[in-house]
């Protein structure tokens, strides 16, 4: 069974940094194409950005609110994610998600999320 | 970016009645090398991330009820619920994966008991 557990959250100002983690298990990670999908407060679903397995060069790709102040990286021999938030801003406050496309052609697999709130 | 929207933002429907959402993206969604609709549809209950229901605009993902199906193509889509069940109370998104990295959603529609 796929999990995808999300940790790192809480209350920062603005301003300030964070680094947001996803452990995974259930599926062979090395070989996944890993993302991160937010959500603000009673609001809708926004993809934030991606990063390929390692073997499909490892590149990185990001929403344009979040280029250059967010980088995502990968372990993969701890089978983790990760999220670098720095520069934040009172509207990234939300549920970041750690989501991957296992076995599908989209988003299916999604971990319970991590809040981030930023407020002074 | 493709825009998705969805219509309407919310809707009230009867226990065992038919619930209808729509969704148009900006831009044709359907490639037509594979003749694949690149359409999605999640169900989100309130505490929970999203759940994966329907993929290639009308295929259910494993464990989805067949009350739940799919249908459109190109710019128009619908996600039909034929008979409402109280656990389908719950916020659904339809999504884009056709200009991936990109993902976009749509606005969301929220459903509840009338």
């Amino acid at each position: 069974e796929v999990q995808l557990v999300e940790s790192g959250g809480g209350l920062v100002k603005p301003g300030g940094s964070l680094r947001l983690s996803c452990t995974a298990s259930g599926f062979t990670f090395v070989n996944a194409w890993m993302n991160w999908v937010r959500q603000a407060p009673g609001k809708g679903l926004e993809w934030v950005g991606r990063i390929k397995s390692n073997s499909d060069g490892g590149t990185t790709d990001y929403a344009v609110p979040v280029k250059g102040r967010f980088t995502i990286s990968r372990d993969d021999s701890r089978n983790t994610l990760y999220l670098q938030t720095s520069s934040l801003r009172a509207e990234d406050t939300a549920v970041y998600y750690c989501t991957t496309d296992v076995g599908l052609p989209t988003l299916g697999q999604w971990g319970q999320g991590t809040l981030v709130t930023v407020s002074s | 970016d493709i825009v998705m929207t969805q219509s309407p933002d919310s809707l009230a429907v009867s226990l065992g009645e038919r619930a209808t959402i729509n969704c148009k993206s900006s831009q044709s969604v359907l490639y037509r090398s594979n003749n694949k609709n690149y359409l999605a549809w999640y169900q989100q209950k309130p505490g929970q991330p999203p759940k994966l229901l329907i993929y290639w605009a009308s295929t259910r993902e494993s464990g989805v009820p067949d009350r739940f199906s799919g249908s459109g193509s190109g710019t128009d889509f619908t996600l039909t619920i034929s008979s409402l069940q109280a656990e389908d109370v719950a916020v659904y998104y339809c999504q884009q994966y056709h200009s991936t990295p990109v993902y976009t959603f749509g606005q969301g529609t929220k459903l509840e008991i009338k």
